[in-house]
């Protein structure tokens, strides 16, 4: 399967507690993106990579969160002290800059539920 | 900043024809996407319109006219399994990278 990967697809935590969540583009995929999507509403943007550089941080992005994307290949975030309010799906999707129009391929996500 | 507006809810049945609106205000565009998410599932991409006019893929197509801000998505006949949520989202551009997405539009397709 060369689709987007991430892993784990369920989390529960307790608050306070610290999450990372991995995400593993498609390989020949040089951009990467991380978003978060709550009951209803449409996949929110939190950061984007080109390779290995993060070149785009929502201000949704509290200090709590965080991304890397070592060497340019799979990607971290991680949240953390926890708030119940982070409980969403963190999708990840990757593109290729070759797309002449942004054509991004979803990961099936990780659901956080923060108890 | 950017905002879309999709109406929440549309239903129809079967084999019928199935137009779903999506007005935007932004301060950038270089174009207009459309995904579509079966409950549970990833989004995944529909069509796409950088330039004014209709864009067909089989039975989808979609539509832009930038001048009013405005597309859709046109479904035609329908199947039971186009019941999904389908979103509008602006892309400003490949160098930016994010897509802007609105809050959807819940399709239910019945027999």
């Amino acid at each position: 399967d060369t689709g987007v990967s991430q892993d784990p697809r369920h989390k529960i935590t307790k608050r306070g507690q610290n999450v990372t969540f991995r995400c593993d583009p498609i390989s020949e995929h040089n951009r990467l993106y991380w978003y978060r999507q709550t009951l209803g509403q449409g996949p929110e943007f939190l950061t984007y990579f080109q390779n290995e550089a993060q070149l785009e941080k929502s201000r949704l992005l509290s200090d709590r969160f965080s991304a890397e994307r070592p060497k340019g290949s799979f990607s971290t975030l991680e949240i953390q002290r926890t708030e119940q309010g982070d409980s969403a799906m963190y999708l990840c999707a990757s593109s290729t800059i070759t797309s002449s129009y942004n054509e991004q391929f979803f990961g099936p996500g990780t659901r956080l539920t923060v108890l | 900043g950017q905002s879309l507006e999709q109406p929440s809810e549309v239903t129809a049945v079967e084999g019928a024809i199935v137009q779903i609106n999506c007005t935007y205000q932004t301060s950038g565009f270089y174009g207009l996407s459309w995904y579509q998410q079966h409950d549970g599932g990833a989004p995944t991409f529909l069509s796409y319109n950088a330039l004014d006019g209709l864009e067909e893929t089989g039975r989808f197509s979609s539509f832009l006219s930038r001048s009013d801000s405005y597309g859709y998505l046109l479904l035609q006949e329908l199947q039971m399994k186009d019941s999904a949520s389908y979103f509008c989202a602006i892309d400003r551009g490949s160098t930016l990278g994010r897509l802007y997405f609105g809050r959807g539009t819940q399709l239910t397709v019945w027999p």
